[in-house]
């Protein structure tokens, strides 16, 4: 299985600083054959199911703010948030999907400093 | 809009089994897979396994071989995940998720959207 580990577990950031979560995966999620990287971003806020915010590691899932971005390749990507909201409090995961089992990430607690 | 509803909470005693559904609206049915993803407390987002809406071909985490079966009523647009032998490990919210096919085949790929979720109890 891939194992996804995901850094920090929680952090606090000030309203309009940035925010950045990393996860790396136990081995490459970047496919040969079409040179795309198999990652997806979740966010999940208290009581609700997660929300899809970004596949194939960078591309922003229609209607998601473009203050989330996210980049690597291989077995190291960030999530990056240009300017923390405070709608933006959540939990947020990451998840390979190179190969199954699906697996995901521990999560990372996003809260205002 | 594509909308996917579970039904209610269950609690449940350990041995005994739960059968969770997953009606989806806004969407062909048969033109996607189905997936289920629980969350137990404490604890990472786990897969479960998939089912192709189209065939009914399914696919199960190693996890829950022998203890999961999926399956899908076309007719009522309706997945459904029963989970047999519960011990109280099994306590989670369970997600139905929707993933992608691709001329009748499932891609591994992204979950969504997803389900409201369905707590499951398991306590004797």
């Amino acid at each position: 299985d891939i194992v996804m580990t995901q850094s920090p577990d929680s952090l606090a950031v000030s309203l309009g600083e940035r925010a950045t979560i990393n996860c790396k995966s136990s081995q490459s999620v970047l496919h040969s054959s079409n040179n795309k990287n198999y990652l997806a971003w979740y966010q999940q806020k208290p009581g609700q199911p997660p929300n899809l915010l970004i596949y194939w590691a960078s591309t922003r899932e229609s209607g998601v703010p473009d203050r989330f971005s996210g980049s690597g390749s291989g077995t190291d990507f960030t999530l990056t948030i240009s300017s923390l909201q405070a709608e933006d409090v959540a939990v947020y995961y990451c998840q390979q999907y190179y190969t199954t089992p699906l697996t995901f990430g521990g999560g990372t607690k996003v809260e205002i400093k | 809009q594509v909308q996917l509803v579970q039904s209610g909470a269950e609690v449940k005693k350990p041995g005994a089994s739960v059968k969770v559904s997953c009606e989806a609206s806004g969407y062909t049915f048969t033109d996607y897979a189905m997936h289920w993803v629980r969350q137990a407390p404490g604890q990472r987002l786990e897969w479960m396994g998939w089912i192709n809406a189209g065939n009914g071909n399914t696919k199960y985490s190693q996890n829950f071989q022998g203890r999961v079966t999926i399956t899908r009523d076309t007719s009522a647009s309706t997945a459904y995940m029963e989970l047999s032998r519960l011990r109280s490990e099994d306590t989670a919210v369970y997600y139905c998720a929707r993933g992608t096919m691709v001329r009748g085949v499932i891609l591994p790929n992204w979950f969504d959207p997803w389900g409201q979720g369905t707590l499951v109890t398991v306590s004797s």
